[in-house]
């Protein structure tokens, strides 16, 4: 069966420092992968959605930037955290297909930013 | 891009049936109706999707409307652990989805 996998589960960070998330996929290959980002009491942003190595596309403009380095290697990263980055960030997988494929998502990290 | 509405939340007492509407008046002929629903402190959970015809599966049926214009998630006897938020998205055709709001549902014993 198919896991998804993201960490660290909780994060406290400092303005201005570097952040590197994590997300792995097993059970599947060439998922298609997503980063999303929930602020406080909102809905989820999509930030960012790959259908593979290397293939990146970006949903809004940002403080991240995601790669891909590996098939079910998703990663998010920044080079100096803003406040406005705390949040809670989630990986997510499908197996493709235009319409109607299911995501499936993994637990989470929480990012406090001060 | 097609969007949904939502009610902001609704309440349901243990046993009973609930239904959770949503419009979606400008959904396009290829456009795939998902719910997914998210419990607190976890991340969203797959229920139910369909395109015209109604589903059912072991967690909820999912009635949709001849016109495509608004769909219902029957959830057929709430438990205190359906409390959740409910999200109604469009696909796209692009395996995408765009969350909104949902609605929050409270189960009551």
């Amino acid at each position: 069966s198919q896991t998804i996998h993201q960490w660290p589960a909780t994060l406290v960070q400092p303005v201005g420092s570097p952040l590197s998330l994590e997300c792995t996929v097993e059970g599947t290959s060439n998922p298609n992968l997503y980063w999303y980002r929930q602020a406080a009491g909102r809905g989820l942003q999509l930030l960012f959605y790959s259908v593979g190595i290397g293939q990146i596309s970006s949903e809004v403009p940002q403080n991240l930037s995601a790669s891909r380095p590996q098939d079910r290697q998703f990663i998010l990263s920044s080079k100096k955290l803003l406040l406005s980055d705390s949040g809670f960030y989630l990986c997510a997988w499908s197996d493709g297909g235009t319409g109607g494929a299911t995501q499936y998502f993994g637990p989470g990290t929480r990012l406090l930013v001060l | 891009d097609a969007k949904t509405t939502q009610p902001n939340s609704m309440e349901s007492n243990e046993e009973e049936p609930v239904h959770l509407p949503c419009n979606h008046s400008t959904i396009s002929g290829t456009d795939y109706i998902h719910w997914y629903r998210q419990l607190p402190s976890q991340g969203p959970e797959y229920v139910i999707h369909g395109l015209t015809s109604n589903v059912n599966n072991r967690m909820a049926s999912l009635a949709i409307a001849e016109d495509r214009k608004s769909s219902t998630l029957i959830l057929h006897r709430a438990t205190l652990r359906d409390a959740a938020v409910y999200y109604c998205i469009l696909d796209y055709n692009t395996d995408k989805l765009i969350f909104g709001t949902g609605t929050r549902l409270q189960v009551f014993p």
